[in-house]
């Protein structure tokens, strides 16, 4: 089975902090994304990484960046949060094609003060 | 732009009965087609999936249908029980693009 995990299921930050969201994937998948979901929005494409060290920007990259040191490990950072990125945060990955099936995380909640 | 659409925000029906979810595309140039189930607090899990040579996949009390000339699909649940109880999403893709394009969920309550 595929597992993705990440790191936090909660979490609370204030204005101004940076943010860091991680996401594992335990089955040597070569794509992985990160999404936020938002009520009566559905689930919108912030970054995704088709090989360590390589990112392209999803629909909505303004406020966010990327990071792909390994291949089992995509973070999600947010330089400086804002309200308004208090959202669900989901993370997925995919085998090889980036028209594989992608297996999602159980996603971060985050809420910013 | 392309997008994807759920006809029901919200489904009931009483346990045992089967389920119909549908959702509608509007790019022809779709050919692949998913639905998640998302139960609350979690990630969306993948039920399955159909590409756009296939008319009809069916699954494990799951049954989804494709309609490539009205730009249509269902998802079909057999027997529907309380744990069926979520909000299901469908999503399409096309050619070679990463991008998958999702509706905005149908929430199904499963009545006793």
């Amino acid at each position: 089975d595929v597992k993705v995990t990440q790191s936090s299921r909660y979490l609370v930050k204030r204005t101004g902090e940076k943010v860091f969201l991680e996401c594992v994937q335990d089955m040597d998948h070569e794509n992985m994304f990160w999404y936020r979901q938002d009520p009566g929005l559905g689930l919108r494409l912030i970054y995704f990484s088709y090989d360590v060290k390589m990112k392209e920007k999803g629909d909505i990259p303004e406020g966010y960046s990327v990071s792909r040191e390994k291949k089992e490990r995509f973070s999600l950072i947010l330089e400086s949060a804002s309200t308004n990125q208090t959202s669900m945060y989901l993370c997925a990955s995919s085998l090889r094609s980036l028209t594989d099936t992608q297996y999602f995380g159980p996603g971060t909640r985050l809420t910013v003060l | 732009g392309e997008s994807v659409g759920l006809h029901l925000p919200t489904l009931s029906v009483q346990e045992g009965d089967n389920s119909i979810i549908n959702c509608a595309y509007s790019n022809s140039a779709s050919d692949y087609f998913i639905w998640y189930k998302q139960e609350s607090g979690k990630g969306p899990q993948f039920i399955i999936d159909i590409r756009s040579n296939m008319d009809k996949r069916q699954g494990q009390r799951v049954t989804v249908l494709l309609n490539k000339t009205v730009k249509h699909l269902s998802l079909q649940i057999a027997a529907t029980q309380p744990g069926d109880s979520a909000v299901y999403f469908c999503a399409a893709a096309w050619g070679s693009s990463y991008k998958l394009i999702f509706g905005s969920g149908t929430r199904l309550l499963v009545r006793p």
